[in-house]
């Protein structure tokens, strides 16, 4: 089945533990990207990744990193959370186009104390 | 730059009833768009996309939407609203910029659907 897998899908942290939240996708697909959703503010971009090896930042990067060293995975990052990174994470990937669609993972509901 | 404006966070029907929920946007090259659904505790599924072969364009479950470029809008609507289409509902414009992909979501509409 192609998808997009995202873990954990719930994760409570404290405040300056560095995480990682892990996305694969199994459809050979060039574009992944990272978004959180906050109430109010939609889907916010924090990094994206036009390829292997090939990265960079969205609307929101600060506090976040990514890696693309495969082309199926995109983990991102987070070397010291902090409360207001308490957020919903979605993971996305498309085939190269800008006129493909987002194949979105279920989502990680991250809470930084 | 790209945005998208949608307007209404929250939307309510009656079922049976239209639902029409709207999505402007600007760009300064031609954009491509979409509309996507979010159910709760999942992530966004696309429900339909323009790319300049159809102004209007039917997407899953009923729904369809209409490119006025006059009017820089992409409004999505549904003749009969049923209960199952209660969810969220995001805008989406994708064009190139440079050699990467700028894409930008609307904040979203929540729609409610009343028995």
């Amino acid at each position: 089945e192609a998808q997009v897998t995202q873990n954990p899908r719930y994760l409570i942290t404290v405040t300056g533990k560095k995480l990682t939240v892990t996305c694969s996708q199994n459809m050979n697909h060039e574009y992944m990207s990272w978004y959180r959703q906050d109430p109010g503010l939609g889907l916010r971009q924090i990094y994206y990744s036009m390829n292997v090896e090939v990265t960079d930042k969205g609307d929101v990067p600060e506090g976040y990193k990514v890696s693309r060293k495969e082309k199926r995975n995109f983990p991102l990052i987070l070397e010291s959370p902090s409360p207001n990174q308490t957020s919903l994470y979605f993971c996305a990937s498309s085939p190269r186009g800008e006129n493909s669609p987002l194949h979105f993972g279920n989502g990680t509901r991250l809470t930084v104390t | 730059a790209q945005s998208v404006t949608q307007l209404g966070s929250h939307v309510s029907v009656s079922e049976g009833a239209l639902v029409l929920l709207r999505c402007n946007y600007s760009s300064s090259v031609p954009p491509y768009l979409f509309w996507y659904v979010q159910y709760p505790n999942q992530g966004l599924q696309l429900l339909l996309k323009y790319t300049s072969a159809a102004t209007l364009v039917k997407g899953i479950n009923g729904f369809e939407a209409e490119f006025k470029k006059s009017e820089t809008s992409f409004h999505l609507t549904k003749p009969s609203a049923h209960m199952s289409d209660a969810a969220e509902y995001f805008c989406a414009v994708s064009a190139r910029s440079g050699s990467a992909r700028q894409l930008t979501f609307g904040s979203g509409t929540q729609l409610t659907v009343l028995p």
